[in-house]
């Protein structure tokens, strides 16, 4: 029972290709989230949704386009692919806070390892 | 906004000695802190967690934390590490008063067991 599931797992493009990573989080959470990790394992967040709605938005390139269709999936769409794009991009969800919530942290997906040649 | 400081990028460390990852963050408001572990070629997985209460906060594996306010720091520990505790740490800030629990990562703390 995969809380946070990421597909692919790999992902090896060409230069300019289009290319789209899946999440799907069964964990009933309402909030979710892009990062990216370089080479030297930074740990960048590049979108957030919640409830469909976009909530956070870091200076992102617009090729990059996330996209929710219901708040168990968030789904990230890039154009235009570059060789800086290579890096490792997790998924992560959170329930929100208040209410009767005392969970706070974050839950990672296994991440997607893109490798633009 | 917050900003956490990692002071070790690297941390060498033999089998069944104690280590300490230290953690320092800046910030005009009330935060929550977390540790997590990134195991090779695995996601993040949370170690513990610091919201209110008792300073010393104790999580899986055998690891602890100490918030220490006036110092501003989160400093995660453990008595005697394995082997298996080879893996990269994150150390994350998040802002108390943020309804969407954005984090802000440090820039991660690798630390490598040698038996």
């Amino acid at each position: 029972d995969t809380a946070v599931s990421q597909t692919p797992k790999y992902l090896v493009t060409q230069m300019g290709n289009d290319k789209s990573i899946k999440c799907e989080q069964n964990l009933g959470h309402d909030t979710m989230y892009w990062y990216k990790q370089d080479s030297k394992k930074f740990l960048k967040i590049m979108f957030s949704y919640n409830n469909k709605e976009l909530i956070i938005n870091e200076t992102v390139p617009n090729r990059f386009s996330p996209k929710s269709p219901d708040k168990a999936h968030l789904n990230l769409h890039i154009n235009s692919l570059e060789l800086g794009d290579s890096a490792v991009y997790f998924c992560a969800s959170s329930q929100d806070r208040g209410g009767t919530s005392l969970s706070y942290e974050q839950f990672f997906g296994p991440g997607t390892r893109l490798t633009v040649l | 906004a917050q900003s956490v400081t990692q002071l070790d990028s690297q941390v060498p460390v033999f089998e069944e000695a104690p280590v300490e990852l230290r953690c320092n963050y800046s910030s005009s408001v009330s935060v929550y802190l977390f540790w997590y572990v990134q195991y090779p070629n695995q996601g993040l997985q949370l170690l513990l967690k610091y919201l209110s209460g008792s300073t010393l906060v104790k999580g899986i594996n055998g690891f602890e934390a100490e918030f220490n306010k006036s110092q501003t720091s989160f400093h995660l520990r453990k008595p005697s590490v394995h082997i298996s505790d080879t893996a990269e740490y994150f150390c994350a800030v998040s802002d108390r008063a943020d309804s969407w629990g954005k984090f802000q990562f440090g820039a991660g703390t690798q630390v490598v067991v040698t038996p």
